[in-house]
């Protein structure tokens, strides 16, 4: 039991569907992030919030859409995706920006 | 934006050796995380260093920073199979963003 919580763990999906990532944590933090984790590449950090207002865009292209509805729960919503956007995509929380955070399992994501 | 480059990428050795993974990074920082993966998992964070000279140790793993040089160092002694999996250091910068390392790839050998 990481405390962050990832679902699905495994996702495939043709270039024109529509899907969402759920990330749920369960220890209190105020900072949710995403994160693409690509082969031989370093994280890439995507967005960042911070008691539920979005402080970072890493110049992320529009057909990735964060939501987050409160401090426990966060959303990735996908639509048109590429093949270069298939990647392990993990959530992590933490107390506040810039404080130790904790990662959830992920999620495979492949594009067909 | 900051990079952070660690080496080596692979790194293979033998139950018993020593060994040191480096972590460098190009502009100031002074807070370095280590983070251990292993093969579909999570993050786990080992290790938090926040000054120039903090040294910081858990079993056979020994984490150290040095600011003005702008490196971390993860040192591994007297490997064992455990401890075979991807080891990620990162680095905070001034705007409180986080940036990874690509990693190292540890595979200890019986």
């Amino acid at each position: 039991e990481t405390g962050v919580t990832q679902t699905p763990r495994h996702l495939v999906m043709g270039m024109t569907n529509k899907k969402s990532l759920k990330c749920e944590q369960h220890l209190g933090h105020n900072a949710m992030y995403w994160y693409k984790q690509s082969a031989k590449k370093p994280l890439e950090l995507m967005f960042v919030y911070n008691f539920k207002e979005q402080t970072e865009n890493n110049s992320v292209p529009s057909r990735f859409s964060p939501e987050c509805p409160n401090s426990s729960h966060l959303f990735l919503h996908l639509h048109t995706l590429q093949p270069e956007d298939s990647a392990l995509y993990l959530c992590a929380s933490s107390r506040g920006p810039g404080q130790p955070q904790h990662f959830g399992d992920g999620t495979r994501l492949s594009i067909l | 934006e900051l990079k952070v480059e660690q080496n080596p990428l692979f790194l293979s050795m033998q139950e018993g050796k020593n060994y040191t993974i480096y972590c460098n990074y190009s502009t100031t920082s002074d807070r370095l995380y280590w983070y251990r993966q292993d093969p579909g998992k999570s993050l786990e964070s080992l290790f938090v260093l926040l000054s120039n000279g903090a040294v910081k140790q858990e079993g056979r793993l020994m984490a150290s920073l040095d600011t003005k040089a702008r490196l971390s160092t993860l040192h591994i002694t007297a490997a064992v199979h455990d401890l075979s999996a991807t080891y990620f250091c990162a680095v905070l910068d001034t705007g409180n963003q986080f940036y990874f390392g690509t990693g190292t790839s540890l595979t200890v050998i019986p």
